[in-house]
């Protein structure tokens, strides 16, 4: 398996506090990414990260802002958490040995509940 | 912008029997195309994917999957479903250079004994 490892595996906050979510990796993989898991929405891209200080826009990245300060660290963080954002979240990892699309590899999940 | 549609929320089986998932998808070119596993309180682990070549091809735990151009389908397959094979199946869809995956909104598998 892949060696990723998300932190904390289970949160529970209230409405208006903010909230990080940390992704870490031991593969030094190039790209890395949040996804959020949704019942009858699949897994939606957040942000993701295609290098140090490298991150761009996913399809549903508003209220949700992302850092990489290092290869093997991804963080997620909600500035204002909403009960909207209640969520299980995804980190994923992915090298890029070509130009064309890798395989990308999921970490355990964190369940975050919003009150 | 590509997509993918997967018609069945929740499938039931029996022990043994067949199983076929759909899924469809919406993209120009040549897809790259992902069927991931998800069990209960697990991530995601991928079952098998498609780039180029046979269009028939082989995954893990017994499962395959056929592309069929013609129909923008990625079905996946398995002759004969053990119990172990309850989870949720996600099938996705990549766009070459970009590296970021479209998933369809899964289907539910349940296996009866």
């Amino acid at each position: 398996d892949a060696g990723i490892t998300q932190s904390p595996r289970h949160k529970v906050t209230e409405t208006g506090t903010p909230v990080t979510l940390r992704c870490h990796q031991t593969e030094n993989h190039r790209y890395m990414y949040w996804y959020r898991q949704d019942p009858g929405h699949g897994l939606r891209l957040i942000h993701y990260s295609y290098g140090v200080k490298d991150t761009d826009k996913g399809e549903v990245s508003d209220g949700y802002s992302v850092s990489r300060s290092k290869t093997e660290d991804f963080l997620l963080t909600l500035e204002s958490a909403t009960s909207s954002q209640t969520s299980v979240y995804f980190c994923a990892i992915s090298e890029a040995r070509t130009s064309d699309y890798n395989e990308q590899f999921f970490g355990p999940g964190t369940r975050l509940t919003v009150l | 912008a590509q997509s993918v549609t997967q018609p069945d929320i929740h499938i039931t089986v029996s022990e043994g029997a067949s199983l076929e998932l759909r899924c469809n998808y919406s993209y120009g070119a040549t897809p790259y195309l992902f069927w991931y596993v998800q069990s209960p309180g697990q991530g995601l682990q991928l079952l098998l994917k498609y780039f180029s070549g046979d269009t028939l091809v082989q995954g893990i735990k017994g499962f395959e999957a056929e592309f069929k151009r013609s129909q923008s389908s990625f079905n996946l397959r398995k002759p004969s479903v053990h119990w172990s094979d309850a989870a949720e199946y996600f099938c996705a869809v990549a766009t070459g250079g970009g590296n970021k995956l479209t998933f369809g909104t899964g289907t539910q598998l349940k296996v009866e004994l």
